[in-house]
């Protein structure tokens, strides 16, 4: 079964710093990853997603992320936050083993703070 | 941009009553979903939805909730006879048949925040 990790619910950065959140995954087939954002009193937006392919995998927003299969990680970066980055982000993983039309497996998301 | 949409934002009723959660999906998408996320917990997968039947439900998704698409637009979850842990932010998500397949962009409503009392 497939289950994924955010370590950290909250992180606080500057304006202008880099932003790193985490996201750990476990899969028994090859993953596919998903990064959502979710602002205020809206649904959730892909950001990105990895597949296949390119293991950099560059996003909306100026959001990139890394598919390291060695690590089973899946970390998003972005390297100068703006304070419209203030959200919640989500890491997803397809939860079966590929085909059809699958369901999301979320982590518990990481809250980004912006401030000036 | 097209989106998909939910009624009510918020929803407050008391144990033991029934309610109907309502969404609209983008025009051309065939395959629903219903995920939920209780206050300070993750999103959880509850039901996917497509051809007019369900595809896979979790053990979330007991007898107590049903899915249906009634008018050929809105896609609606029924919970029968709420109870209190039903308290959650309640999420549609739908997403076209073509184009990648298992990876295509799952697109979400903005949520109804169900309060059970």
């Amino acid at each position: 079964a497939q289950s994924v990790t955010q370590l950290g619910s909250h992180v606080s950065v500057s304006e202008g710093a880099l932003v790193l959140l985490r996201c750990n995954y476990s899969s028994s087939v090859p993953p596919y990853l998903f990064w959502y954002v979710q602002y205020p009193n809206q649904g959730l937006q892909l950001l990105l997603k990895y597949t296949t392919g390119a293991t950099l995998v560059k996003g909306i927003n100026g959001f990139e992320a890394e598919f390291k299969k060695s690590e089973t990680s899946f970390h998003l970066t972005t390297p100068s936050a703006h304070m419209s980055d203030a959200a919640e982000y989500f890491c997803a993983v397809i939860g079966t083993a590929g085909g059809g039309y699958n369901k999301l497996i979320f982590g518990a998301g990481t809250r980004l703070a912006v401030h000036p | 941009e097209p989106e998909v949409t939910q009624t009510p934002s918020h929803q407050v009723t008391q144990m033991g009553q029934e309610v109907i959660l309502r969404c609209v999906p983008i025009s051309n998408h065939l395959y629903f979903y219903w995920y939920r996320q209780i206050l300070g917990q993750k999103v959880e997968f509850l039901v996917s939805f497509y051809n007019n039947e369900i595809s896979e439900k979790s053990e979330i998704f007991d007898d107590q909730f049903s899915v249906e698409r009634p008018d050929g637009s809105n896609f609606t979850l029924k919970i029968r006879s709420t109870k209190l842990e039903d308290s959650a932010m309640y999420f549609c998500a739908t997403t076209e048949l073509a184009g990648e397949g298992p990876y295509n962009e799952q697109f979400f409503g903005p949520g109804t925040r169900l309060t059970v009392l």
